[in-house]
């Protein structure tokens, strides 16, 4: 496809629940990020691979969430056991190989909701 | 600790006159920003970037200028329009000095054009 795509769009989950999200990337890029943006602020870096290598997941902000990318193209985040916290948008990016500026292209995001 | 500031939650102009959007940061290591649009239900939309080298970059209506000794840079939008009404979110990235790749954004600013 042309962009970024993800799903679903929006997903409500009850406290407890396991939930699946999934990112399809520009074809052909090889970097794909994961970003978190809660209510009225800015997304927030969660992790990174460059092709099925997951090089930086130091913005995961517990062993609750777990990030995967196999054949080096679609990718899932994971979360387990989710919280009222968890609410949030997840934003997926993904970012071509002679990017000079960093400039990483966004899908639409889904919109978590954990009653 | 915020290392990229918005401190404008919100900016009203009138159409046809000039946006400027600010926006500061801490971590002298950044080496390029970055600026995204960001309409309701959709995921930011790359839209302008400079290098820590230059201090200013042009594309069609936007401006990006870069103080880089005051750690300021701010993106003028002339004549705007309508259609220009949405979130704007400041980006910084430290990749070029071997820093994470991912993207650290501001809480956005919300533009919002008059007519």
């Amino acid at each position: 496809g042309a962009g970024v795509s993800q799903s679903p769009r929006y997903k409500v989950a009850k406290r407890g629940q396991d939930v699946a999200l999934r990112c399809d990337p520009i074809s052909g890029h090889v970097s794909l990020f994961w970003y978190q943006q809660a209510l009225g602020q800015g997304p927030e870096f969660l992790t990174y691979f460059q092709n099925e290598a997951q090089l930086d997941k130091s913005g995961l902000p517990s062993d609750r969430f777990f990030a995967e990318r196999p054949e080096g193209s679609v990718s899932t985040l994971k979360i387990q056991r989710t919280q009222q916290e968890d609410s949030a948008v997840y934003l997926c990016a993904s970012r071509g190989q002679w990017s000079s500026y960093n400039e990483q292209f966004f899908g639409p995001g889904t919109r978590l909701t954990v009653l | 600790d915020q290392q990229v500031k918005q401190n404008s939650p919100s900016l009203s102009v009138q159409e046809g006159r000039i946006s400027i959007l600010n926006c500061d940061y801490t971590n002298s290591m950044f080496d390029y920003f970055l600026w995204y649009k960001k309409y309701p239900a959709e995921g930011p939309t790359f839209l302008i970037s400079i290098s820590s080298i230059k201090d200013k970059n042009e594309d069609g209506r936007f401006t990006v200028f870069l103080n880089k000794s005051a750690k300021h840079l701010s993106l003028h939008i002339v004549p705007s329009q309508p259609g220009d009404s949405a979130v704007y979110f400041c980006a910084a990235s430290a990749l070029g000095g071997g820093g994470a790749d991912g993207l650290t954004f501001g809480k956005g600013t919300h533009l919002i054009i008059q007519p």
